[in-house]
């Protein structure tokens, strides 16, 4: 069974300033595969990455950037330099073999001005 | 190119009506998703369908609910009859599995249903 812990479930930051979403999972797969999605407050899910269990390089696309690391169970994911329209709701999800996303509880993200 | 297609965007419904949510994946896409998103439970898999064969309903709450998948570009969730507690967001995704490994799935717009 898979599971996703995001033990923050709310962060408030002013603009430009980073910030780094945590995320844990548990998994007894030895391939498994992890996400992220974005939630806005228009309430549609957007997909952010895609990360195999067998590839460990950090990615980064612009101001996102994820680290995984299997050692702690972590895929992490961090906005630098943050803008008012990174407000939103951001989950972490996983899977194994098949295909049913478990999702974390999400984190809030406000940005302010 | 478009993207899942989910119609109603709202619903309103009194307790007992039956409820028919619509989904259309994305064009090629093989594998079809039925997610519920609460305040309480967060977002959780009812039902996925690949090459409109159901394979997992675990997740289906109870026999109220059922989903039929009957061609490759249609699906359909339906609730009867409908309880206050069924009030949720209603999240169609797809994805092309292409091997035996998960593909990324896209999500819809979602139905926003309230049972009143």
């Amino acid at each position: 069974a898979q599971k996703v812990t995001q033990a923050q479930t709310e962060i408030s930051v002013v603009e430009k300033e980073d910030v780094t979403l945590d995320c844990v999972y548990e998994t007894r797969d030895t391939t498994y595969y992890l996400f992220w999605y974005k939630q806005p407050p228009s309430g549609e899910l957007v997909f952010l990455i895609r990360r195999n269990s067998f590839d460990e390089q950090n990615e980064i696309s612009g101001r996102y950037s994820w680290n995984f690391q299997k050692s702690t169970s972590s895929f992490n994911f961090t906005i630098t330099a943050s803008q008012v329209v990174d407000s939103a709701v951001y989950f972490c999800a996983n899977t194994g073999a098949n295909s049913k996303l478990t999702f974390g509880k999400g984190i809030t993200l406000s940005v302010r001005p | 190119d478009a993207g899942v297609i989910q119609s109603p965007r709202h619903e309103v419904t009194e307790m007992g009506q039956e409820v028919t949510l619509r989904c259309k994946p994305i064009s090629g896409h093989n594998s079809l998703f039925w997610y519920r998103q609460t305040m309480m439970r967060g977002l959780e898999l009812l039902i996925y369908f690949n090459n409109n064969v159901p394979i997992d309903d675990s997740g289906m709450p109870e026999d109220r609910f059922s989903a039929k998948m009957p061609n490759a570009s249609f699906s359909t969730l339906k609730i009867q009859p409908s309880e206050p507690r069924d009030s949720a967001v209603y999240f169609c995704a797809s994805s092309f599995e292409s091997s035996r490994y998960p593909e990324t799935q896209y999500f819809g717009p979602g139905t926003r249903l309230l049972v009143l």
